[in-house]
Parts: C-alpha cells; sequence; structure tokens
C-alpha cells in the first residue's frame, strides 16, 4: 500500500497570506495525485488532480506541483472561506487509492 | 452536474451488516465511463477508502478490510450500494459515497451518513 504522508498536521496562516501545504508519498505515484478540501459537516471537494490540474470553478489562487514523491499544494493568498482540512490522494493504481492523513489550515 | 447522496440506519448493532445506498441525480450511471465508489471519516480521524467499481462490474476493495464488503449497482434507479459485514465499533464513521465522473479520480462526492455502531 502507498502511504501518503501530510505536513504540517496544522498550519497556522493569517487571511491574505501563503500557504504551503506538503505530501510525501512512500512510492512513486507519477502525477498521479489529487487534492481535496473538505469543510465541516462536508463531503470533500476535488481541487487538483493530475498533481498540478485545477478541477472546474476552483480559483487560480489553488495551486499544485510535483511529481513523483513530493508534493505541494499552494494557496497564494487565503481567503475566509479557505479555512479548512486539506487532503492529498493518490490513484496510481486506479480504482485503488489511498489519502493523506489532512492538513488543517486554521486561522492565525 | 451530477449529484450523489447517501441513505442509510445512522445506528446498527455490532456484529450485524451494514447496508448503504447512494442515489445519484443529475445524469444517468449506465455510461460506461463512470466509476463509483465508498469512503470513510471516523470521528475525527482522516479519509480511508473502502472499495471502488466500475460500471462494467469490476469491483475493488480495500484490503485492510477483507472480505466484509460488497458492492453492487441498480442501473434502474441510478444507485449504487454498500454492504459491510460483521460490523464492530471501529466502523463507526461518516460513509460518504463518491463518483467519478470527468477527471481522473472521484470529483461528485455526497454529504455524508454518519453511522454508529452500538454494542
Amino acid at each position: 500500500e502507498i502511504v501518503l504522508t501530510q505536513s504540517p498536521a496544522t498550519l497556522s496562516v493569517f487571511p491574505g497570506e501563503r500557504a504551503t501545504l506538503s505530501c510525501r508519498a512512500s512510492r512513486i505515484v507519477g502525477t498521479n495525485l489529487a487534492w481535496y478540501q473538505q469543510k465541516p459537516g462536508q463531503g470533500p471537494r476535488l481541487l487538483i488532480y493530475a498533481a498540478s490540474a485545477r478541477a472546474t470553478g476552483i480559483p487560480d489562487r489553488f495551486s499544485g506541483s510535483g511529481s513523483g514523491t513530493e508534493f505541494t499544494l499552494t494557496i497564494s493568498s487565503l481567503q475566509s472561506e479557505d479555512f479548512a482540512v486539506y487532503y492529498c490522494q493518490q490513484y496510481n493504481n486506479w480504482p485503488s487509492l489511498t489519502f493523506g492523513g489532512g492538513t488543517e489550515v486554521e486561522i492565525k | 452536474q451530477l449529484q450523489v447522496q447517501e441513505s442509510g440506519p445512522g445506528l446498527v448493532k455490532s456484529s450485524e451488516t451494514l447496508s448503504l445506498i447512494c442515489s445519484v441525480s443529475g445524469g444517468s450511471i449506465r455510461s460506461g465511463a463512470y466509476y463509483g465508489g465508498w469512503i470513510r471519516q471516523a470521528p475525527e480521524k482522516g479519509l480511508e477508502w473502502i472499495g471502488s467499481f466500475s460500471y462494467s462490474g469490476n469491483t475493488f476493495n480495500n484490503p485492510s478490510l477483507k472480505s466484509r464488503v460488497t458492492m453492487s449497482v441498480d442501473m434502474s434507479k441510478n444507485q449504487f450500494s454498500l454492504r459491510l459485514s460483521s460490523l464492530t465499533a471501529a466502523d463507526t464513521a461518516v460513509y460518504y459515497c463518491a463518483v467519478r465522473a470527468t477527471y481522473q479520480t472521484f470529483d461528485y462526492w455526497g454529504q455524508g451518513t454518519l453511522v454508529t455502531v452500538s454494542s
């Protein structure tokens, strides 16, 4: 099983600042990696797929990068609605998949 | 725009079998391009993949759940279902259904349904 490790577990950021979230895979997954946003009481929302492509309707302040085993999600200027938990997910062996443990982005 | 919605009992007893249904609207799941799946989230925990299936009939389960998982599709009702047997307290979680329709992974998710396993 491919294990995804996200860091940090919690990220405290002022509104308007940049947030950088990391996801490391235990084995190479190419660019078969997605990022999701989850708010309390809601299902996850797909932000990024193929490591760097934004899903429909996702603002361009969200960007993804990386390949192989190291990936990054960057939120360029945090808005109030961006405070949430973010998960990475690998689908290199689709339809089998695994999720990272999540990073909570909180207001500083 | 697809919408998916989970339904099922909120409370089940230990050792029994959980049955959940995912209803899909806004599109037909008869398309062979769709995949469906189930994911769960224990209280204060992260997301755990349960299983996925193609509408052509292939299913794939999380090995950690072994043979406890059964998934099926009812195309006439635009629904798919999950059965999880031999429940324990560790199966208490919010259960999500999801559909892969447009992108390379699940892009439509339900709101989730909380299932509590009681002794």
